[in-house]
């Protein structure tokens, strides 16, 4: 079974409006959680690395204040897409370091449709 | 800097048929890690394969098999008898060691017609 869960799955919702995007470990506390974005028919592009009790690394190009991260526990971290547009619209999918295993784990990704 | 290298954008097969998916990578890095992963429409990533840069054994599973060449910096996968479920996308990543940051292809969306 799935070891990070993603929520939710699909959504929909109306430019301008905000939508938040939860990634949990499962089963294992993940100190360190990163963001993808993957575009149709594209790869997935790192958007930001999440760590647990300080702010999240983001990359070149991705902007801070349009995709706020938020790592609040060893289990979950949150990405919330502010003032969406629909050039935001995408498949987002979260990632995470199992602290003790050192793997890292996919969730099932979140498919965000502004409209 | 890292690279992962898909030339293959999209293949298309007739059942039972082999396929080979190429993946090439670059890095200066002398540790690090390879993967492949596969994602089918509903949009998961599915683990299918991680080699480490020292482990240059091919390795087979069932109908899978990767062939990992450090002198040619390719992880090829190849996939017999192939099958209409394989139908996916396929992703090559590279990750360095002691890094979390994921590196992937393309991806090679493999067709697989009855």
């Amino acid at each position: 079974g799935a070891v990070v869960s993603q929520h939710p799955s699909r959504v929909i919702c109306k430019s301008g409006t905000s939508v938040k995007i939860e990634c949990r470990s499962l089963d294992f506390q993940a100190t360190t959680m990163f963001w993808y974005r993957q575009f149709p028919k594209q790869s997935l592009m790192l958007m930001a690395t999440s760590n647990e009790g300080s702010k999240a690394t983001y990359e070149q190009g991705v902007e801070k204040d349009k995709f706020l991260i938020n790592h609040a526990s060893l289990t979950l971290s949150t990405l919330t897409v502010t003032s969406a547009h629909p050039e935001d619209s995408s498949f987002y999918i979260c990632s995470a370091r199992d602290r003790g295993r050192g793997e890292l784990f996919f969730g099932e990704g979140s498919r965000l449709t502004v409209l | 800097a890292q690279k992962v290298t898909q030339a293959q954008t999209e293949i298309s097969v007739v059942e039972k048929e082999d396929v080979t998916l190429d993946c090439v990578y670059e890095t200066r890095d002398t540790t690090y890690y390879l993967f492949w992963y596969k994602q089918p429409p509903s949009g998961e990533l599915v683990f299918l394969i991680r080699r480490n840069s020292f482990d240059e054994q091919n390795e087979i599973s069932g109908r899978y098999s990767w062939n990992f060449q450090k002198s040619t910096s390719s992880f090829n996968f190849t996939i017999t008898a192939s099958q209409v479920v394989d139908s996916a996308v396929y992703f090559c990543a590279l990750r360095v060691y002691n890094f979390n940051k994921f590196y992937f292809g393309s991806g090679t969306k493999l067709n697989v017609k009855p």
